[in-house]
């Protein structure tokens, strides 16, 4: 059972556009959510994290908005740029059975033409 | 430099053979972690170690080993009892497992089955 779920499996945007990619969870002991970039061939490095009791975090072009009763979370990049061309995915990480895990998302391949 | 290293970067395995990757980390890390990346399948945890001598499955343990003698060091062994084990692995470690912090990645190691 795939504990976050993320949307939508690939995105093209032309440079200047906002992409969006959403996430949607179940279990309500997770109360850390990282958002991770990965280029081809790397491993994947944090880009922002937000905890549940905000709704929205932005830093630089990045922002993650936080919907705690829908259970929902999305990132948004403000400004993209070819250079942001990767797959990005989301995470959760909690409390009880969920301790010492982060759960991914599938992932998104982004491509910003430009 | 802190940080995780994997090595070897690249792997080929003959059918049959058990191979075992390596991950080392300097960042005095508690948690050490290993995922399997498959295209469009996310990020798959197999093991993952909160302490030393001490680690549990994860959702694909089948096929997989892992020993943590040491605090620094987290190798995984990928058994011929692995049926499918042509992918892209990635060792991770983080400072606390009992709260969401960032997870550092190592670069990865590309296993293909020749």
């Amino acid at each position: 059972q795939q504990q976050v779920k993320q949307s939508p499996q690939s995105l093209i945007v032309q440079k200047g556009g906002i992409p969006i990619i959403n996430c949607a969870y179940e279990n309500t002991a997770f109360d850390y959510f990282p958002w991770y970039q990965q280029f081809p061939g790397k491993g994947p490095a944090l880009l922002i994290a937000i905890r549940p009791d905000v709704s929205e975090k932005k830093e630089g072009r990045f922002t993650i908005s936080f919907n705690k009763s829908a259970k929902q979370f999305s990132l948004h990049i403000m400004d993209s740029q070819p250079g942001d061309s990767a797959t990005y995915f989301c995470a959760a990480q909690g409390r009880g059975s969920t301790l010492g895990r982060l759960y991914f998302g599938r992932g998104t391949q982004l491509t910003v033409w430009p | 430099d802190g940080g995780i290293t994997q090595s070897p970067k690249y792997l080929f395995r003959k059918e049959g053979q058990n191979v075992t990757l390596s991950c080392e980390q300097n960042l005095n890390h508690d948690a050490m972690y290993w995922y399997r990346q498959d295209p469009g399948q996310g990020l798959r945890l197999i093991y993952y170690s909160q302490i030393v001598n001490d680690f549990q499955k994860g959702d694909i343990a089948e096929g997989y080993s892992v020993s943590r003698e040491k605090k620094e060091s987290f190798p995984l062994t990928v058994t011929s009892a692995q049926k499918n084990p042509t992918a892209f692995y990635l060792c991770a470690s983080s400072i606390d497992p009992r709260r969401g912090t960032e997870a550092f990645f190592g670069q990865g190691t590309r296993l293909t089955v020749v």
